[in-house]
């Protein structure tokens, strides 16, 4: 089955850029969507198919995704930003299926 | 706008049947714009899909779950439901219900979630 690595935790000041990969092979052939879950709560979708925001989303949440690789960043990091965040894609191999990474924990400093 | 409310028990004992009901309200689950979703939590962990259903019927379960995991739709109730049998303390977890757009070939992303029901295994 498909598989998508993310790294645990990734730590940003207030004002900078975070950045968060979603790791899967040839992930730039797939659609990916990304989710923001803050404690408590329920998860909200910042970026779905690689770029496009929801309605209410600010645009300092943006996507990109090639090759092996697709990264959400998050640019003038702000306090309200922290949480843990998870990328997600359709399993090519079974077209069906649904597959999340393991979640990045964002840490403002 | 569609919102989800899942609902049922919140401690469930080992062996037994998780049983859990999300009523989708703002919309009808038979406008087949989507396809209705669990997903699950486990306690400090990662998110994991279960399954979804169609309003025709249709089901995809996750495969490492298939053999315990049911999920049906009540088109007169607006309503789908989970069942998970044989559950252990591994299955304790917030449960999610979710919504997916679809639109021809195309499916996208959970775009509405209910607000999650912790469900514990315990005796």
């Amino acid at each position: 089955s498909y598989v998508l690595t993310q790294p645990p935790s990734v730590s940003v000041a207030p004002g900078q850029t975070a950045r968060i990969t979603c790791g899967g092979n040839n992930i730039g052939s797939k659609s990916v969507h990304w989710y923001q879950q803050k404690p408590g709560q329920a998860p909200v979708l910042v970026v779905y198919d690689d770029s496009d925001r929801p309605s209410g989303i600010p645009e300092r949440f943006s996507g990109s995704n090639s090759g092996n690789t697709a990264t959400l960043t998050i640019s003038r990091v702000e306090a309200g930003d922290e949480a843990d965040y998870y990328c997600q894609v359709w399993d090519s191999s079974s077209d069906h299926h649904v597959v999340f990474g393991g979640g990045t924990k964002l840490t403002v400093l | 706008q569609v919102q989800l409310q899942e609902s049922g028990p919140g401690l469930v004992k080992p062996s037994q049947t998780l049983s859990l009901t999300c009523t989708v309200s703002g919309g009808s689950i038979s406008s087949g714009d989507y396809y209705w979703s669990w997903i699950r939590q486990p306690p400090g962990k990662g998110l994991e899909w279960i399954g979804y259903i169609y309003y025709s019927g249709s089901t995809y379960y996750n495969p490492s779950l298939k053999s315990r995991v049911t999920i049906s739709v009540d088109t007169s109730k607006n309503q789908f439901s989970l069942k998970l049998s044989s559950v252990t303390a591994a299955d304790t977890a917030v449960y999610y219900c979710a919504s997916i757009y679809v639109w021809g070939s195309y499916r996208g992303a959970f775009d509405i979630w209910g607000q999650g029901t912790m469900v514990t295994v315990s005796s």
